[in-house]
């Protein structure tokens, strides 16, 4: 497995606290993506970083933040939760931006907004 | 809007059947097209994957068949075993960016 820690692995929240999750790796690998699954829609992309301090948005980035201060550090920020962020969430790394370099993801964290 | 779709959602076969999971694509700007498997707990794990320059492309029991002008992909599992038994992605993405576009996911279940 690749050297993916995600947590916590599993968390419940209150509509309108904040939550960071946190995604370690131990690859060095420059880039580094956040993921959420939901039924029927598959996997999404939240957030990626192409290196240090070095973020972009993903296709559903609404009421999410990320941040990179080390190669092996990716947190992903709620700044307010809502019951729509009940979700598992996936960190992910690849070597390349290539398109064929593959994702590796870690084993998700559980996030559950009450 | 959904870039890959998948189908069935669902799909039951026994033991040493042939399972078969179906995607299409409107982009024709993708130019890799990956397979995952994904286990109750666990996160996705690459299985196979193709680019759009071959048709067919097989590892094991596990083969992808590709139609570019159709714009469709399907992963056929061969003597499927109950261990086969998981969520399965199907996924684009093209050179010029950071983003993989998946499928909603088919949940097979291998019955011994």
């Amino acid at each position: 497995d690749a050297g993916i820690t995600q947590s916590p692995r599993h968390k419940v929240t209150e509509t309108g606290t904040p939550v960071t999750l946190r995604c370690h790796q131990t690859e060095n690998h420059r880039y580094m993506y956040w993921y959420r699954q939901d039924p029927g829609h598959g996997l999404r992309l939240i957030h990626y970083s192409y290196g240090v301090k070095d973020t972009d948005k993903g296709e559903v980035s609404d009421g999410y933040s990320v941040s990179r201060s080390k190669t092996e550090d990716f947190l992903l920020t709620l700044e307010s939760a809502t019951s729509s962020q009940t979700s598992v969430y996936f960190c992910a790394i690849s070597e390349s931006n290539q398109s064929n370099s593959p994702l590796h993801f870690g084993n998700g964290t559980r996030l559950t907004v009450t | 809007q959904q870039q890959v779709k998948q189908s069935p959602q669902s799909l039951i076969v026994q033991k040493g059947g042939i399972s078969i999971i179906n995607c299409a694509y409107e982009n024709t700007a993708f130019d890799y097209f990956p397979w995952y498997q994904q286990f109750p707990g666990k996160g996705p794990a690459l299985l196979i994957a193709i680019r759009p320059d071959v048709s067919e492309k097989k590892e094991g029991r596990f083969t992808i068949s590709f139609n570019k002008s159709a714009k469709q992909f399907s992963l056929h599992i061969m003597d499927s075993q109950p261990g086969d038994s998981a969520t399965y992605f199907c996924a684009a993405s093209m050179n010029t960016g950071n983003q993989f576009y998946f499928g909603t996911g088919t949940s097979l279940t291998v019955i011994p």
